[in-house]
């Protein structure tokens, strides 16, 4: 079976312009969770969704948002991006809500 | 003080060795915890869960101290594909969000 998929997986833009990230879960998973890794720490978490519906939002400006579609794949969207959003960017998928998450490859986003 | 907090390492070991790391986390209410395996420029993937009564898998042993609020990773008979980094990851809440330590290198050397 697939495992999560991330796209693009790489993306330069510069600062100020907008980005979107996609994601599609494994399949027959209802939940995605976005997560924002800066080089040499851990995972930030930013949004979580579960049938459509947010059910998580991390300390993160309104610049992100997110959402979910029916066939569970889901996109983040950063707008006026800044120097300081240049990360990994990670999906992660669960069948449920409290479930074990399972990681996409990520996309590494740089912004100059 | 960071929520979750790890020894960033790196660790430099001998192939062979017996290692351990250990992490602590400050929210008393935290339910769920988990050891993730990051390699380099890759995503992580979960190595393992930590049960109150600790858990062991194969060459690897995870333990928890609700009490003094952390966590431990022992790596026994360390290979050189162990070499990566190792995150302490604690769930809070219930929306079962992690949050996620800053993860501790480890390097196995021949």
């Amino acid at each position: 079976d697939a495992g999560v998929t991330q796209s693009p997986t790489h993306l330069i833009k510069t600062r100020g312009q907008h980005v979107t990230l996609r994601c599609s879960p494994i399949s027959g998973h209802k939940s995605v969770s976005w997560y924002q890794q800066v080089l040499g720490q851990g995972p930030q978490f930013i949004f979580q969704y579960y049938e459509k519906e947010e059910r998580g939002r991390g300390n993160f400006p309104d610049r992100f948002s997110a959402r979910q579609f029916p066939n569970y794949s889901s996109e983040l969207n950063v707008n006026a991006l800044l120097l300081g959003d240049s990360a990994l960017y990670l999906c992660a998928s669960s069948s449920a809500l409290r479930d074990t998450q399972y990681f996409g490859p990520g996309t590494r986003l740089t912004v100059l | 003080r960071k929520e979750v907090e790890q020894d960033p390492g790196p660790f430099n070991v001998p192939e062979g060795a017996t290692v351990a790391f250990n992490c602590t986390y400050s929210n008393s209410a935290s339910q769920s915890f988990f050891w993730y395996r990051q390699d380099c420029r890759k995503e992580p993937k979960l190595l393992m869960s930590v049960y109150s009564s600790g858990n062991e898998d194969g060459r690897f042993t995870a333990q928890l101290n609700r009490a003094s609020q952390y966590i431990s990773l022992l790596i026994r008979d360390s290979k050189l594909s162990d070499s990566a980094t190792y995150l302490c990851v604690v769930n809070i809440g219930s929306n079962y969000q992690l949050i996620w330590g800053a993860g501790t290198k480890l390097i196995i050397k021949p």
